[in-house]
């Protein structure tokens, strides 16, 4: 079975603190998605990644970094933590081309700060 | 720019009738991706469709239809004799085809619950 796994399902971590968001797929996928979901906002991109070492930013990227050292892990990174970053964070993966438009998803991080 | 719009946010309805959730998009493209996915509880999105905007055929697949009409930028989707297990949240998505552009947007979503 295919799987994209985020480390953690639930995080509370402290106004400040530097926040690590891991997310690793099993499916040698080039591209890997960070997203948030927020009660009436739906999913907004934060961040994503079309091969290793490689970013993009998405449409809400400020306030978050990425790192893609290796090609199946994908690292969500809040420098300074804020309140309005709690929220629910979505990691993704698809392969390369038309044929692969699916995009896998994990099961989610649900993040407090507090 | 491109947008999604689900206007219903939340529905409910008795198991075994039958429910459309309404998906309108904007893009100025002609050339365009459509999708829809569902989240259940557990909140792991999982893929249901991919439909391209030159196909505007209807897809059935089991309980689910799909009606994707270009004239009213609509991509509805149906679930016909609804059962508890199709209580969830439910997406719709659009991509631009430009190339190197990966950017899906989503919609806020709409959340079924199906009462047994």
């Amino acid at each position: 079975d295919v799987k994209v796994t985020q480390s953690s399902r639930y995080l509370v971590k402290r106004t400040g603190e530097k926040v690590f968001l891991e997310c690793v797929q099993d499916m040698d996928h080039e591209n890997m998605f960070w997203y948030r979901q927020d009660p009436g906002l739906g999913l907004r991109l934060i961040y994503f990644s079309y091969d290793v070492k490689m970013k993009e930013k998405g449409d809400i990227p400020e306030g978050y970094s990425v790192s893609r050292e290796k090609k199946e892990r994908f690292s969500l990174i809040l420098e300074s933590a804020s309140t309005n970053q709690t929220s629910m964070y979505l990691c993704a993966s698809r392969g390369q081309g038309i044929q692969n438009e699916k995009l896998f998803f994990g099961s989610g991080t649900q993040l407090s700060v507090l | 720019a491109q947008k999604v719009t689900q206007a219903q946010t939340e529905i409910s309805v008795v198991e075994k009738e039958d429910v459309t959730l309404d998906c309108v998009y904007e893009t100025r493209d002609t050339t365009y991706y459509l999708f829809w996915y569902k989240q259940p509880p557990s909140g792991e999105l999982v893929f249901l469709i991919r439909r391209n905007s030159f196909d505007e055929q209807n897809e059935i697949s089991g309980r689910y239809s799909w009606n994707f009409q270009k004239s009213t930028s609509s991509f509805n989707f149906t679930i016909t004799a609804s059962q508890v297990v199709d209580s969830a949240v439910y997406f719709c998505a659009l991509r631009i085809s430009n190339f190197g552009n990966e950017k899906l947007t989503f919609g806020t979503g709409t959340r079924l619950t199906i009462i047994p």
